[in-house]
């Protein structure tokens, strides 16, 4: 079955500063999404990539997909208090619509 | 901005107890799901529920697990006779399409079995 793993686990960053989150799937994207995540909370979609070589931004938020459809990153610039949060990737799976996720990327911006 | 709604958004429960986690979707939407999040593990798909019915269920999903959508806008998950392992955030989810379409959450149910 398809496994999507994440790094780097956590990460803390000063504000203003850039920083990466890659997720990496043991088969074939067909759809791939990121949720921001506040501890306790629901799940907060930000973007979603099916196109190999996909880019799509939003605010200071930028997520790729590779050629091959089987790494995808997501790039913040500028980081900010705001963007503190678990990041998730996910997947679909199946003709059911159901989504797998990774184990999620906790992100601490300080001041 | 349409949102899934869930309660309660915390529920308290004795083991051996049934609980009933609610949901209401997005109206148009024609794709249910639950997931449950175990504290500090990943998002685990329970459940997906299209036409009236199951369409897959995970391994957890087992007999004291069901699902229904008895009026056409609720769709509930309950829980026959929790364990303690049951203890977890529960997410109810909506999709317009099976897939390649945003899954709209809800903010979650957290069950504590005592």
């Amino acid at each position: 079955s398809q496994e999507l793993e994440q790094s780097p686990q956590s990460l803390i960053v000063q504000e203003g500063k850039n920083l990466t989150i890659n997720c990496t799937s043991s088969k074939t994207l067909y759809g791939l999404y990121w949720y921001k995540q506040k501890y306790g909370e629901g799940l907060i979609f930000l973007m979603m990539l099916q196109k190999g070589g996909e880019e799509k931004s939003h605010e200071k938020i930028t997520a790729k997909l590779d050629e091959k459809k089987q790494q995808s990153s997501l790039h913040i610039t500028a980081s900010q208090p705001s963007h503190a949060g678990i990041y998730l990737c996910g997947a679909d799976q199946g003709n059911t619509g159901k989504l797998i996720f990774g184990q999620g990327t906790t992100l601490q911006v300080k001041p | 901005e349409p949102e899934v709604t869930q309660t309660p958004s915390h529920q308290v429960t004795q083991m051996g107890q049934e609980v009933i986690l609610r949901c209401v979707p997005i109206s148009n939407h024609l794709y249910f799901y639950w997931y449950r999040q175990i504290l500090g593990q990943k998002v685990e798909f329970l459940v997906s529920f299209y036409n009236n019915e199951i369409s897959e269920k995970s391994e957890i999903f087992d007999d004291q697990f069901s699902v229904e959508r008895p009026d056409g806008s609720n769709f509930t998950l309950k829980i026959r006779s929790t364990k303690l392992e049951d203890s977890a955030m529960y997410f109810c989810a909506s999709r317009g399409t099976g897939f390649l379409t945003e899954a709209f959450f809800g903010q979650g149910t957290r069950l504590t079995v005592v």
